[in-house]
């Protein structure tokens, strides 16, 4: 079982609309969870970081977790061209490492 | 600029040549990782400082791997007798351990293609 898994995408959303992104996870200890955003070539950028059960907004950004069910979920609302890269979670299984998943794709059609 | 630098950002080298990456985290960060990235996947977990010393090594780090952060500055990682299977980005990444595990920012990466 790999530590994080995400929808394999890729995911095709209209301009404006909702893009939901999923993540699941092994390791029941894990405490800290983060989303990074990567464009194609780029290195990946951190955009959510997020530690306790419930939602974290962040402008367009919601990230929501759910430690029971080792879930952890992004929204992007009123998807923008500007959104369209490889969405990365990762997890903190220990101190200091971050596992990560392979990414889902979006892509925001105008 | 004030984030995590990489050099160079490109690498071609032939097989069997050696080569050597330098990262400078963000200043007050004591913590310095590397990951490796091939294409269509995640960052890999490679090694990670504290200040100086190395805490920890992933398998993934065969013995042609060497990684040093001398001061507890900047970092170099070094690979030995390249192969076609290294060629891939190379990300350092920097954090400040606080409350919690902090964020880690990367920088711009290093590509390495063996040829």
């Amino acid at each position: 079982q790999k530590e994080v898994e995400q929808n394999s995408g890729p995911l095709s959303v209209p301009e404006g609309a909702i893009a939901s992104l999923n993540c699941t996870y092994s390791d029941r200890g894990s405490q800290s969870f983060f989303w990074y955003r990567q464009y194609s070539g780029k290195s990946p950028e951190l955009i959510m970081s997020i530690y306790s059960n419930g939602d974290k907004e962040d402008g367009r950004f919601t990230a929501q977790l759910n430690k029971a069910s080792q879930y952890v979920s992004l929204l992007i609302r009123d998807s923008q061209p500007s959104d369209s890269a490889t969405y990365l979670c990762a997890v903190n299984p220990n101190d200091y490492k971050l596992s990560f998943g392979a990414g889902t794709t979006v892509t925001v059609r105008a | 600029d004030t984030g995590v630098s990489q050099d160079p950002r490109h690498k071609i080298t032939k097989r069997g040549q050696n080569v050597t990456f330098r990262c400078d985290p963000i200043s007050e960060h004591n913590r310095l990782y590397w990951y490796r990235q091939t294409l269509g996947q995640g960052p890999e977990f490679l090694t990670y400082f504290q200040n100086e010393a190395q805490l920890e090594k992933s398998r993934l780090l065969s013995d042609r791997f060497s990684a040093e952060r001398p001061k507890g500055s900047f970092s170099t990682l070094e690979i030995q007798r390249t192969e076609q299977g290294d060629s891939a980005m190379y990300l350092c990444a920097s954090s400040y351990p606080g409350g919690g595990l902090a964020e880690a920012f990367f920088g711009q990466g290093t590509r390495l293609t063996v040829v």
